[in-house]
């Protein structure tokens, strides 16, 4: 069945480095969203990109839907300790079930 | 407040028992999602309803059952208690389903011991 793929799994990144973490699908999607979880946290909505070759842009956050709708990113500039968490993508249908990514956890050193 | 409401927020049982997670869904959603999340792991899909109605089902324990009431707020069910279920139980709801945005729930945390 379909499947959502995160990588990196974990992102370590030095305060005010840039990084990307990517979301891949065998499949094409629908549409794509990105939510974010601190630590102790829930899940919060971040954006939702529908249409091929999509970016969005979130103050130092920028989100890309890919021309074939089969993978998208999210790219942080400069990056802050405020940005420490895990970004998950999703949800996306794979058969019956409503399935996320399993998540870029992202720690920042200082 | 992301208004979807978890009750309770933590929860301490043994092993073999019965527990009834709760949650209310933010106002004007009619789907309701409930998802596990084990110690720092990903979100494992549950079960889906929408106005009442089972939509979508995950790999639910036939230990665990969930339903949606008429005022839309959700239960889920979870019996015969191990100690593997120990996780963080997320509700999770959206307007009418998976093309807008989940708001989720601060969760439920269960420990089995």
């Amino acid at each position: 069945g379909q499947q959502v793929m995160q990588i990196p799994q974990y992102q370590h990144v030095q305060e005010g480095e840039d990084f990307t973490t990517y979301c891949n699908s065998s499949t094409t999607l629908s549409n794509i969203q990105w939510y974010k979880q601190r630590p102790g946290g829930h899940p919060v909505f971040l954006i939702q990109l529908v249409k091929s070759g999509e970016v969005k842009k979130q103050k130092r956050l920028t989100f890309q839907f890919g021309e074939a709708k089969k993978n998208s990113s999210l790219h942080i500039t400069a990056t802050q300790t405020t940005d420490v968490g895990t970004y998950f993508c999703g949800p996306q249908a794979a058969g019956n079930k409503l399935t996320f990514g399993g998540g870029t956890r992202v720690l920042v050193k200082p | 407040d992301s208004g979807v409401t978890q009750t309770p927020k933590h929860l301490i049982t043994a092993t073999g028992q019965r527990v009834t997670l709760r949650c209310s869904p933010r106002s004007g959603d009619l789907s309701v999602y409930w998802y596990q999340q084990s110690l720092d792991q990903g979100l494992q899909f549950l079960i889906q309803y929408y106005n009442g109605e089972e939509r979508a089902k995950g790999n639910i324990l036939e230990r665990f059952s969930a339903q949606q009431f008429p005022d839309l707020h959700s239960e889920l069910n979870l019996s015969s208690l191990e100690l593997g279920d120990s996780a963080l139980y997320f509700c999770a709801s959206s307007v009418n389903g998976r093309n807008y945005g989940y708001t989720f729930g601060s969760g439920t945390r269960l420990t089995v011991v």
